[in-house]
């Protein structure tokens, strides 16, 4: 298997634009989870889904994110309107079960001017 | 606020020496810890777990280390090699909760 696949690696934009990130999770995982790194929290959880469906929420910032699982095999975390304090490496993490190990994908790392 | 914690935010050891990274929580919930590896440009990588039913868990070089009076645990390399070199977070979770939590991260840098 390919492992979770995230893109784009690099997101460059301006403060007030939409910014969409992608996740292919390992096919056959039933889980999927939305991570944020920075310096000061780490590892931030903002979403996870089981089954497709959205479980807990609770970790997303405000409205502006929004996180969704339209199938299996993608999901999608949009921030609309993006603004610095958005920058970030945002990562997608998917697992077969709510105990086993996670596996990560490389990251989106995204820029906020 | 942070329910697992690394205070120290960088190590450096010499190569062949011991690393120790240490890792504090809050939650007296909290059954299950894992260590995740992470390289420059990559996702984190697990790299070894343990259970609040034992007190450590040995994988080759690495060995995890569990007070749970403390609340603490520590992940011991030994030998330490170079490409060790990375960052290691650690992580927690609870029976009954879907996911973890996870630490800022500790710098490892293993010098030749």
């Amino acid at each position: 298997d390919a492992g979770v696949i995230q893109s784009p690696r690099h997101e460059v934009t301006e403060m007030g634009q939409e910014v969409t990130l992608r996740c292919k999770p390992i096919s056959g995982h039933d889980y999927l989870f939305w991570y944020r790194q920075t310096m000061m929290r780490g590892l931030e959880l903002l979403i996870y889904f089981n089954n497709n469906v959205p479980i807990d929420d609770s970790g997303m910032p405000e409205d502006r994110f929004s996180a969704k699982m339209p199938n299996a095999s993608f999901s999608t975390l949009k921030i609309q309107p993006s603004e610095p304090r958005d920058s970030a490496v945002y990562f997608c993490a998917s697992s077969s079960n709510h105990r086993d190990t996670q596996y990560f994908g490389p990251g989106t790392r995204l820029t906020v001017l | 606020d942070q329910q697992v914690k690394q205070n120290s935010p960088s190590l450096s050891v010499q190569e062949g020496r011991i690393s120790i990274l240490n890792c504090d929580y809050t939650n007296s919930m909290f059954d299950y810890f894992l260590w995740y590896k992470k390289y420059p440009a990559e996702g984190p990588t697990f790299l070894i777990s343990i259970s609040s039913i034992k007190d450590k868990n040995e994988d080759g070089r690495f060995t995890v280390f569990l007070n749970k009076s403390a609340k603490h645990l520590s992940l011991h390399i030994v030998p330490s090699q170079p490409g060790d070199s990375a960052v290691y977070f650690c992580a927690a979770s609870a029976t009954g909760a879907n996911n973890l939590f996870f630490g800022t991260g500790t710098r490892l840098t293993v010098i030749p």
